[in-house]
């Protein structure tokens, strides 16, 4: 069966450090990847998506970053956070959008 | 860009009663999902519909993709206290070419008083 994978759960940055947040798919080749950010518990936002390797569209401009090493692996990236990057990001798979657990993401 | 309205934006209801709710948009969308969000973790897809008109259901959740292909409701049956969380409608537009992108509703958000 198709798992996703996304880490670490929780992170407190501050203000000007780098980001990476990892997420990776089991048990599927070739997937969509979707990375969205949800802020106050509520609208999930399209972030970057991902159709293959070395394949990202990003949706809205920002001070983030997508990339796609491997086939099952999506990495979102930042070089310096700032504090409106704050909030829950959320990896996904497939068309029907298969969510990973989520990272909350605390900009200081 | 395309938006989703989804409504109500938050219910309080009693143990036992049911809940129902929907989504609308202005555009056609070939796919209609739901989700249900609990504190701290990701969505979980609860009900997937693809064709106008079809009427799905999962346990205690019946949901159904409006013939009109532009709406589409959730209807939840004798709520229990575990149903609380925040539901999500989710559609695929049209038009999407390869990236089959979804537009989110902005949730309701689900209290079940005991």
């Amino acid at each position: 069966s198709q798992t996703i994978h996304q880490w670490p759960a929780t992170l407190v940055q501050p203000v000007g450090s780098p980001l990476s947040l990892e997420c990776t798919v089991e048990g599927t080749s070739n997937p969509n990847l979707y990375w969205y950010r949800q802020a106050a518990g509520r609208g999930l936002q399209l972030l970057f998506y991902s159709v293959g390797i070395g394949q990202i569209s990003s949706e809205v401009p920002q001070n983030l970053s997508a990339s796609r090493p491997q086939d099952r692996q999506f990495i979102l990236s930042s070089k310096k956070l700032l504090l409106s990057d704050s909030g829950f990001y959320l990896c996904a798979w497939k068309r029907e959008a298969f969510f990973g657990q989520g990272t909350r993401l605390t900009v200081v | 860009g395309q938006q989703l309205n989804q409504s109500p934006q938050s219910m309080f209801i009693q143990e036992g009663e049911d809940v129902s709710m929907n989504c609308t948009s202005s555009s056609i969308f070939n796919t209609w999902l739901w989700y249900k969000q609990e504190p701290g973790e990701g969505p979980v897809l609860l009900i997937a519909l693809y064709k106008a008109g079809e009427l799905t259901s999962n346990g205690r959740l019946t949901a159904q993709f409006g013939i009109t292909r532009k709406d589409s409701f959730l209807n939840i049956s004798a709520s229990i206290p575990s149903d609380v969380g925040i539901y999500f409608c989710a559609g695929q537009p049209l038009t999407q070419g390869g990236s089959e992108k979804l537009v989110f509703g902005k949730g309701m958000k689900l209290t079940v008083n005991p």
